[in-house]
């Protein structure tokens, strides 16, 4: 079946640092590809969607200079957490939905931020 | 706006017993899909469906679009399904709305 992994799984940092998240499609292509952020306890709230070869679509709320997203190719999607805050410790999920298949998408394990 | 709406919220069970757990939403929409999340984080994607119904081992899914629900069930459940279960629609645009997700554990 389709996966998609996530690196790292676990991340602890420092404030004022930057993380970068990646999200590979390993088996399939993805022309677009979304980013989750899950509070505990909570749903998965919807980022940005990554689209390969053009911007990022940010959700309103969502900072983009804070959270920069590159995706360079068909299978790999980028999320940077600039100057990272205590506040953006979270589990951020990326899910990449297969191209030319409307609807079908798969879920990254998710990436566990902690900052220090 | 489509709400989604998952009942219950909570549910515990003994092993083997079978198990439903019910989503409805509020509008139209092109998909519907199932994720499975374990404690520790990871989402699994358990079924995607438009239309009828699907099984795939022990769990299955039906949707009935005209009364906008669908369900899960799970038929001689273990421990191992003990996980938060998700229901996700996507309506007119290719976004995910989630529901609140049903917790559930089976007990030996």
């Amino acid at each position: 079946g389709a996966v998609v992994s996530q690196h790292p799984s676990r991340v602890i940092c420092k404030s004022g640092t930057s993380v970068k998240i990646e999200c590979r499609s390993l088996d399939f292509q993805a022309t677009t590809m979304f980013w989750y952020r899950q509070f505990p306890k909570k749903s998965l709230m919807l980022m940005a969607t990554s689209n390969e070869g053009s911007k990022a679509t940010y959700e309103q709320g969502v900072e983009k200079d804070k959270f920069l997203i590159n995706h360079a190719s068909l299978t790999l999607s980028t999320l940077t957490v600039t100057s990272a805050h205590p506040e953006d410790s979270s589990f951020y999920i990326c899910s990449a939905r297969v191209s030319g298949r409307d609807y079908e998408q798969y879920f990254g394990p998710g990436t566990r931020l902690t900052v220090t | 706006k489509n709400e989604v709406e998952q009942s219950p919220q909570n549910l515990t069970a003994q092993e083997g017993e079978f198990i439903t757990i019910n989503c409805s939403y509020s509008v139209g929409i092109s998909a519907l899909h199932w994720l499975q999340q374990h404690p520790g984080g990871g989402i699994v994607s358990l079924f995607m469906l438009s239309s009828g119904k699907k099984k795939h081992g022990r769990l299955i899914a039906t949707i009935n679009i005209q009364e906008k629900h669908s369900s899960l069930h799970i038929t001689a459940s273990h421990p191992r399904d003990s996980a938060v279960y998700i229901c996700a629609v996507i309506y007119n645009t290719d976004k995910l709305i989630f529901g609140t997700g049903t917790r559930l554990q089976v007990f030996p």
